[in-house]
């Protein structure tokens, strides 16, 4: 009964591949959220979802494409996979806009 | 622009003293304030919050201070427990919209 899972925990892949990562939340959340966070640790948003609309799309490479097939679901695409996209990224909802819930992130790992 | 910042990366304590992590911002909108734990390989949980109209918020152990005419906000905890040791971000929300500005990260560890 995980609140915000995300799949898969790891991904080790080649430079120039594609990837997905998913989320998915059973809180009941309007809007949902990706989070990079880098190698110093900084936690960056990327982008927002509010009942699968697009609200917050922060200077993220195009190669970036979030996908929110319903507002319990929001998905992130990440075409040609270059090295500076090595990181943890995590999902997280909110209802309202106030406490946000993480899921367990997953680190990407690109060779 | 880095509008949230905790300066200190580490801080270690005795097991039963205070902790105190220190947070600063930059943006006079912000108008609430969260503090979050992260363990390692975990996603980071929510711990404690506090609206701008408050200027402490307790709970159990962990009480927020927040001072906004210096902008800055602080997280003690008490006694601190060796369960206490992760790191702590601290996060603001604008009033003008739902995004989230999150600090750095303090490395807390509680030493028995």
């Amino acid at each position: 009964d995980t609140a915000v899972s995300q799949t898969p925990k790891y991904l080790v892949t080649q430079m120039g591949n594609d990837k997905s990562i998913k989320c998915e939340q059973n809180l009941g959340h309007d809007t949902m959220y990706w989070y990079k966070q880098d190698s110093k640790k900084f936690l960056k948003i990327m982008f927002s979802y509010n009942n699968k609309e697009l609200i917050i799309n922060e200077t993220v490479p195009n190669r970036f494409s979030p996908k929110s097939p319903d507002k319990a679901h929001l998905n992130l695409h990440i075409n040609s996979l270059e090295l500076g996209d090595s990181a943890v990224y995590f999902c997280a909802s909110s209802q309202a806009g106030y406490t946000q819930y993480f899921g367990p992130g997953t680190r990407l790992t690109v060779l | 622009d880095q509008q949230v910042k905790q300066n200190s990366p580490s801080l270690s304590v005795q097991e039963g003293r205070i902790s105190i992590l220190n947070c600063d911002y930059t943006n006079s909108m912000f108008d609430y304030f969260l503090w979050y734990k992260k363990y390692p390989a975990e996603g980071p949980t929510f711990l404690i919050s506090i609206s701008s109209i408050k200027d402490k918020n307790e709970d159990g152990r962990f009480t927020v201070f927040l001072n906004k005419s210096a902008k800055h906000l602080s997280l003690h905890i008490v006694p601190s427990q060796p369960g206490d040791s992760a790191v702590y971000f601290c996060a603001a929300l604008s009033n003008t919209g739902n995004q989230f500005y999150f600090g750095t990260g303090t490395s807390l560890t509680v030493i028995p």
